[in-house]
């Protein structure tokens, strides 16, 4: 089955420490998203890419940093300068990132902080 | 700038009954698209329906249409028959048609009674 596999499902990071969340998509999908949700909150963009090789800053891309080196894969990193990273990671995949596609989430990843 | 409005943080309905979300949005650009999410406990998000700006008729999926008021800049959701597999959060994005970049709102979570 296509779909969107997020990993870890939960993850601890310690002070000072970078972590990275994974994203991978077998749906040949060219754009893929990362987005934030806090508690009772709605989902806020944190980095996107349209297409292998480049992506843009969202939202609240701060203190997060993402590569995309193959069409698959959208990884995102949460580094020691993201002050306040418990939340609930979402990625997302679109068809591209220029039509009017409903996006396709995977299932998330919970960080918290030790 | 575009903006998605939830007034609704929670909401009760009869098993069996019909239950309305509310959704406006605002934006000057005449081509875009409106969404509607499901968000189980578990945390996925699941796409439940999709309104073009441009289309004359309300979208419809199975239990689930969008009321689609485009004058008054609303896109309400109606659920008939609540079922007890309904309770979620539920929220309502918008995405410009040149360009996939959705904006969520802040969600609705509703909560069906046996």
């Amino acid at each position: 089955d296509g779909g969107i596999t997020q990993s870890p499902k939960y993850l601890f990071r310690k002070e000072g420490q970078n972590v990275t969340l994974s994203c991978e998509q077998n749906l040949n999908h060219d754009a893929m998203y990362w987005y934030r949700q806090d508690p009772g909150q709605g989902l806020r963009l944190i980095y996107y890419s349209q297409i292998v090789n480049d992506f843009q800053k969202g939202d609240i891309a701060e203190g997060y940093s993402v590569s995309r080196e193959k069409k698959e894969s959208f990884p995102l990193t949460v580094t020691s300068a993201q002050k306040n990273p418990t939340a609930f990671y979402l990625c997302a995949s679109s068809i591209d990132g220029y039509s009017n596609q409903p996006q396709h989430f995977g299932d998330g990843t919970r960080l918290s902080i030790l | 700038a575009q903006k998605i409005t939830q007034t609704q943080p929670g909401m009760f309905v009869q098993e069996k009954e019909a239950v309305t979300l509310d959704c406006t949005y605002d934006t000057s650009d005449p081509s875009y698209g409106l969404f509607w999410y499901k968000q189980p406990s578990s945390g996925e998000m699941i796409f439940l329906i999709y309104q073009g700006s441009y289309d004359q008729q309300n979208a419809t999926e199975g239990r689930y249409s969008l009321n689609f008021q485009k004058a008054r800049k609303s896109a309400n959701l109606v659920i008939s028959a609540s079922q007890l597999g309904d309770s979620a959060m539920y929220f309502c994005a918008m995405t410009l048609y040149n360009f996939n970049k959705f904006y969520f709102g802040s969600g609705t979570k509703l909560n069906v009674k046996p």
